[in-house]
């Protein structure tokens, strides 16, 4: 079976523009994850969608945001790009939301705002 | 709310031998989940073990165990055996039920020859 699998998997954008990360989760996965991993950090939670519904958002602004679509894929969306959203994004996904589930994380997106 | 604490922000071992990577974790959670992710210079995480907070004994994955002290707070993953291809940012991240998981400022650690 496949694993997470997330595109594109470089960006390179200005300041201000608009970017959309896409992943697909594991087959039967119906829980997605974002993530930010910013160089030398452990990530940070950005959000978590269940069953196409938003289960959790971390301390995030507003210009991020997220869905999950019927196929249980999912886009992060990145509004008025900042030179600090630079960072590696992961989205993860697991089979279900309880706490004995492990994450499965994707190759990631690195994203540079120039 | 959930934290979780790695103080050791590099570590080095000599090939071949053992190695305990530290974790401390707070929540007020009866429920939870304790996972350690290996992540390569190459930036995939690699989920490599789990250790449940009702679970009595500790969990082992070949090389990989996890030294779970509930009292104490503390999950320390522990490498037997160390491989060149070890050296890696190890990560410890904790999962209460319903909620995300949360991931600690990483370990860097380096297998030498």
């Amino acid at each position: 079976d496949a694993g997470v699998t997330q595109s594109p998997t470089h960006l390179i954008k200005t300041r201000g523009q608009h970017v959309t990360l896409r992943c697909s989760p594991i087959s039967g996965h119906k829980s997605v994850s974002w993530y930010q991993q910013v160089l030398g950090q452990g990530p940070q939670f950005i959000f978590q969608y269940y069953e196409k519904e938003e289960r959790g958002r971390g301390n995030f602004p507003d210009r991020f945001s997220a869905r999950q679509f019927p196929n249980y894929s999912s886009e992060l969306n990145v509004n008025a790009l900042l030179l600090g959203d630079s960072a590696l994004y992961l989205c993860a996904s697991s089979f279900f939301q309880g706490f004995s589930s492990p994450l499965h994380f994707g190759n990631g997106t690195r994203l540079t705002v120039t | 709310a959930q934290k979780i604490t790695q103080t050791q922000p590099g570590m080095f071992v000599q090939e071949k031998e053992a190695v305990t990577l530290d974790c401390t974790y707070d929540t007020s959670d009866p429920s939870y989940g304790l996972f350690w992710y290996k992540q390569p210079s190459s930036g995939e995480m690699i989920f490599l073990i789990y250790q449940g907070s009702y679970d009595q004994q500790n969990a082992t994955e070949g090389r990989y165990s996890l030294n779970f002290q509930k009292a104490r707070k503390s999950a320390n993953l522990v490498i037997s055996a160390s491989q060149l291809g070890d050296s890696a940012m190890y990560f410890c991240a904790m999962r209460a039920d319903n909620n995300d998981m949360r991931f600690g400022a990483g370990t860097r650690l380096t297998v030498k020859p």
